[in-house]
């Protein structure tokens, strides 16, 4: 099955400064993968996500980049800000019925 | 407003005492699926549901049971827990679209 490792469990960024978050998976079949943010005492959200066809993707400060050759994925967030402290989940799929097989996370800590 | 709720937030048991952890969504989707999250380990799936009474096991289903008489209900039945069952439990709902989950149930068993 899917194997996806992620990179590093915990990130420490001053506010201001970019944050990047990586994420290899095992599957090459894989062609989905979403980014999930979760907040204390909340369900995961996902934020952003990309498709295999395309390499990069962008909404405002957020960025997600895909590398199929290399099998691996990375979360990118410009000019942090204190609400972007979380903990952060990427997942892969290979789609039709399979579901989601996620990394073990990244907590995300913004220093003022 | 899109909602997946689970109930409830918090459960603390003992060892062998039957327990059902609901869930209930209003987004109409076929797809529902639990998973719990332990610290190092990230989310991981227990159960899944592709439609009304079909069911199939996750990454770790030993230990419980689920099931899906109706479309908005999936609730996760722990019959005998145990304390490797402590963990935050949460729902999904979804699976081309994106995932919706719940706010989570944090289940301890003593």
């Amino acid at each position: 099955g899917e194997n996806v490792e992620q990179h590093p469990s915990t990130l420490s960024v001053q506010e201001g400064d970019s944050a990047v978050i990586k994420c290899t998976y095992s599957d090459s079949a894989s062609n989905y993968f979403p980014w999930y943010k979760q907040e204390l005492g909340k369900g995961s959200q996902l934020i952003i996500d990309i498709r295999s066809n395309v390499g990069e993707k962008k909404d405002q400060r957020i960025a997600v980049t895909l590398n199929k050759t290399a099998k691996h994925f990375s979360l990118h967030i410009t000019e942090t800000q204190p609400e972007d402290s979380a903990v952060y989940f990427c997942a892969a799929r290979r789609g039709g019925a399979d579901g989601l097989t996620f990394g073990k996370g990244t907590h995300l800590i913004i220093q003022p | 407003e899109a909602q997946v709720t689970q109930n409830p937030r918090y459960l603390i048991t003992v060892t062998g005492k039957k327990l059902t952890v609901t869930c209930s969504q209003n987004m109409n989707h076929e797809y529902m699926s639990w998973y719990r999250q332990d610290p190092g380990l990230g989310l991981r799936q227990i159960y899944y549901s592709m439609n009304v009474e079909v069911t199939d096991k996750g990454d770790v289903p030993e230990g419980y049971k689920v099931s899906r008489k109706e479309k908005r209900n999936f609730p996760l039945i722990l019959e005998s827990p145990s304390p490797n069952q402590t963990s935050l439990y949460f729902c999904a709902s979804g699976a081309l679209t994106p995932l919706h989950f719940g706010n989570g149930t944090r289940l301890t068993v003593t």
